[in-house]
């Protein structure tokens, strides 16, 4: 049973356009809800997180928006650079106590000149 | 720096040769994991540890083994690869103590089991 689903698979945007990597859970119990940035070749590396009792959080270029209600996430990335081409996990996981982290499948992002 | 370190990068291996991939962090961290990534199945956890001899299975641990005998290490073992092995492993570690919950992963190591 996949507990994240992650959409879409792969995503192509032009330099400066908007795109959105969208997230949802089945598990109610899940509380913290990071993004991972994999670059070829490389391991995946934290990039934000959010919890569940702010509805958006903003890192830089970076938004994550969050509805508790429909238990769904996504990632927004504004003013996309080639450089932000690269792979994007969603997680979820229960923050307290010893839980593991369940990703998504990712999404592989390329971003045009 | 603060890291964490997988040996081989890339391994080419026969079927049935046992084989050990090394994971070695240095940031204290209490909890350890390891997750191979397979193209269109994302990152999937294979065996994980909250604390020294405290090991449990994650969603695919067939045909692996673990150990945790020191905090710092957790090494993943393949008994009899098999093809079916052949993937990119990911070993990562997170602190249990607020606010850093966030995992940090090795740079992976490639494994062909032909």
């Amino acid at each position: 049973q996949q507990q994240v689903k992650q959409s879409p698979q792969s995503l192509i945007v032009q330099k400066g356009g908007i795109p959105i990597i969208n997230c949802a859970y089945e598990n109610t119990a899940f509380d913290y809800f990071p993004w991972y940035q994999q670059f070829p070749g490389k391991g995946p590396a934290l990039l934000i997180a959010i919890r569940p009792d702010v509805s958006e959080k903003k890192e830089g270029r970076f938004t994550i928006s969050f509805n508790k209600s429909a238990k769904q996430f996504s990632l927004h990335i504004m003013d996309s650079q080639p450089g932000d081409s690269a792979t994007y996990f969603c997680a979820a996981s229960v923050e307290f106590g010893y839980s593991t982290l369940t990703f998504g499948k990712g999404t592989m992002l390329l971003v045009s000149p | 720096e603060a890291q964490v370190t997988q040996n081989p990068r890339y391994l080419i291996t026969v079927t049935g040769k046992k084989l050990t991939v090394t994971c070695s962090q240095n940031m204290n961290h209490e909890y350890m994991s390891w997750y191979r990534q397979d193209p269109g199945l994302g990152l999937r956890q294979i065996y994980y540890s909250m604390n020294v001899e405290v090991t449990d299975k994650g969603d695919v641990p067939e045909g692996y083994k673990v150990s945790r005998k020191e905090k710092r290490n957790f090494p993943l073992i393949l008994e009899s690869p098999s093809p079916n092995q052949t993937s990119l492993y990911f070993c990562a570690s997170r602190s249990d103590r607020a606010p850093n919950y966030g995992y940090t992963f090795g740079s992976g190591t490639r494994l062909t089991v032909v």
